[in-house]
């Protein structure tokens, strides 16, 4: 079983709509979650933190479920512009970072 | 603030031929540093990470190696390259944002194609 696991999409929504994807982890002692946002061919960067009661930016919701070993990343009210591949990061122990393959979303007018 | 610089943005190399990639930090000090590598359309592998001067730890065994000669100051290199070396390769560095949180910062990357 890999570490981090994403679907990799792509998700196809329209504009406006709700979407939602899930990571699940494989290392129950991890502490630290986050999703991060890749452009097509650039850098990731950081889209925020995940907490463990659930944090909220915006049109952006992240959730924790440690019972089941995944966290989620709810967009509203999509805009064209979060059209990118969504990465979900985990850390294992401290300086371990595992990055999950990414989930494209596609957003259409 | 702090930056990351990486370069060259984009190179073409034929096989066989040696690679250095650079990459410094500006605006910190002593910071942990990565080199990931991308394939197209997969995810992020690390490759090496450092946290300190001559002190590197490499994730997979390949044909790159990896020196940090300066704190801020991060190298990949390889001898003589294959074609499975293309890729995009991404520079960080982390700022520990709590027990066990470790939040990476990427430089803009270097596309490299091995022809």
């Amino acid at each position: 079983r890999k570490e981090v696991e994403q679907d990799p999409g792509p998700f196809n929504v329209p504009e406006g709509a709700t979407v939602a994807f899930n990571c699940t982890y494989s290392n129950s002692a991890s502490q630290s979650f986050f999703w991060y946002r890749q452009d097509c061919r650039k850098e990731p960067k950081l889209l925020m933190s995940v907490y463990s009661s659930g944090n909220e930016d915006g049109r952006f919701t992240a959730q924790l479920n440690r019972a089941s070993q995944y966290i989620s990343l709810l967009i509203r009210d999509s805009k064209l512009s979060d059209s990118a591949t969504y990465l979900c990061v985990v850390n294992p122990s401290a300086s371990k970072i595992i990055f999950g393959s990414g989930t494209r979303l596609s957003i259409r007018p | 603030s702090q930056t990351i610089h990486q370069w060259p943005a984009t190179l073409v190399q034929p096989v066989g031929s040696p690679l250095s990639l650079e990459c410094t930090v500006e605006g910190t000090s002593n910071p942990n540093l990565y080199w990931y590598r991308q394939a197209a359309g997969r995810g992020l592998q690390l490759l090496f990470y450092s946290v300190g001067i001559g002190q590197i730890s490499s994730e997979v065994p390949q044909n790159l190696s990896a020196s940090r000669p300066q704190d801020r100051q991060f190298i990949l290199s390889s001898k003589k390259l294959l074609l499975s070396d293309s890729g995009f390769y991404l520079c960080a560095w982390d700022v520990v944002a709590g027990p066990g949180a470790n939040v990476l910062t990427f430089g803009a990357g270097s596309r490299l194609t091995v022809l």
